[in-house]
């Protein structure tokens, strides 16, 4: 139980246009979603927490113009890269929390995106 | 400020032999702590987790863990690496009440020789 999928699980696009990266709760519902960001070799840094039905909560320093997070049911969160510069090239994960679930603060996570913009 | 510290970058460890990946926490908080791992290119599995009763939590794959709360410390233990254990080991920190942010300490990446 608990799993989590992305979709795409890698992604190469030219500079200046979107990407949607799709995050899904397999087998339950959640209500919290959270999207991070891991650079090469390091640890993974919180970008966003995405609650349904309400707007995202971003971390100081994420531009919330340039990563846009829709959390339109309990099963799907998106984060949409706008304008992607070869900066944003990283490993974007996203994991859910089961709020059911027997240790609601357990996060799960999914598989990653890979984003490489040229 | 809240922070975790894996003060080890890179382990490499002979399979067969025991294994201790430590983590240090700075939490105003009381904490709920977690271990995950990481294969290269691939997401988080969880390995254990605490958060609260007996202070030694056992995880899968025949991972343990230790939550010390006199030492802010939450140090993983197998007691015999295989080669596949490895990958990167992350601990993170979560504060109840919170919306579950977790804090994540850098990483240890492990090696096992044949």
């Amino acid at each position: 139980g608990a799993v989590v999928s992305q979709h795409p699980s890698w992604v190469i696009c030219k500079s200046g246009t979107s990407v949607k990266i799709e995050c899904r709760s397999l087998d339950f519902q959640a209500t919290t979603m959270f999207w991070y960001r891991q650079f090469p070799k390091q640890s993974l840094m919180l970008m966003a927490t995405s609650n349904e039905g309400s707007k995202a909560t971003y971390e100081q320093g994420v531009e919330k113009d340039k990563f846009l997070i829709n959390h339109a049911s309990l099963t799907l969160s998106t984060l949409t890269v706008t304008s992607a510069h070869p900066e944003d090239s990283s490993f974007y994960i996203c994991s859910a929390r089961d709020p059911l679930g027997p240790r609601q603060e357990t996060q799960y996570f999914g598989p990653g995106t890979r984003l490489l913009v040229l | 400020a809240q922070s975790v510290t894996q003060p080890d970058i890179h382990i490499t460890v002979s399979e067969g032999a025991s294994l201790e990946l430590r983590c240090n926490y700075s939490y105003g908080a009381t904490p709920y702590l977690f271990w995950y791992v990481q294969s290269p290119g691939q997401g988080l599995q969880l390995l254990l987790k605490y958060f609260s009763g007996d202070t030694l939590v056992q995880g899968i794959k025949g991972f343990e863990a230790e939550f010390k709360r006199s030492q802010s410390s939450f140090n993983l233990r197998k007691p015999s690496v295989h080669w596949s254990d490895a990958a990167e080991y992350f601990c993170a920190v979560g504060a109840w009440g919170s919306q579950g942010n977790l804090i994540f300490g850098k990483g240890t990446k492990l090696s096992v020789k044949p």
